[in-house]
């Protein structure tokens, strides 16, 4: 099993539409939790670290279940500008931190 | 707008031959990652400094890359002889290292190796 799983996509839909997509984490001790997204041939870009209360940064709201060992990411009145690759990271410390990015779920916003 | 800037942003070369990518943190953060992108494996973290100092190379090919810092304003990821498998994205990427591991991304060095 990864470390860190997303599902890969493509999640195609309507503008205006809500999408949330998910993504586990196997390491129980896993202590910070991060949404990147990536456009095409670009850098990722940081979207919003995830806290135990979860949080909400305009359209986006992020949530972590830790019994279950997943975080969210919801994004409401979806724009064709979010169509992008949206990655989860998951960090753990041990005696040095360690980094996991998930592999990246596709999400495209057709008009 | 601090950005993190890396060079150069494209290279080919042939194999066996040595690639230098070079990276210029954002000033004031004091953690460096260096990771490589392909379309089969994704991301991967190939080395991590803190404060100049190594602190996980543990996803680096100990054979043929190196990874130094230099000056902190200045980190650097080295592959010897470079092989058509190193073909990827390498990306830089800094961080203010206080606890939360936060990551700001350089735009990426296209390496091509025939």
């Amino acid at each position: 099993r990864k470390e860190v799983e997303q599902d890969p996509g493509p999640f195609n839909v309507p503008e205006g539409a809500t999408v949330a997509f998910n993504c586990t984490y196997s390491n129980s001790a896993s202590q910070s939790f991060f949404w990147y997204r990536q456009d095409c041939r670009k850098e990722p870009k940081l979207l919003m670290s995830v806290y135990s209360s979860g949080n909400e940064d305009g359209r986006f709201t992020a949530q972590l279940n830790r019994a279950s060992q997943y975080i969210s990411l919801l994004i409401r009145d979806s724009k064709l500008s979010d169509s992008a690759t949206y990655l989860c990271v998951v960090n753990w410390y041990s005696s040095a931190s360690k980094i996991i990015f998930g592999s990246g779920t596709r999400l495209s916003i057709r008009p | 707008d601090a950005r993190v800037t890396q060079t150069p942003r494209h290279k080919v070369t042939e194999m066996g031959q040595e690639v230098t990518m070079r990276c210029q943190p954002i000033l004031g953060h004091n953690t460096v990652f260096w990771y490589r992108q392909t379309m089969m494996q994704g991301l991967e973290l190939l080395a991590y400094f803190r404060n100049r100092a190594p602190l996980d190379d543990s996803g680096m090919p100990k054979d043929r890359f190196s990874a130094e810092m230099p000056d902190a304003t200045l980190a650097t990821l080295k592959i010897q002889p470079s092989e058509p498998r190193d073909s990827a994205v390498y990306f830089c990427a800094s961080g203010p290292g206080q606890g939360r591991e936060t990551q700001y991304f350089g735009p990426g060095t296209r390496l091509l190796v025939l």
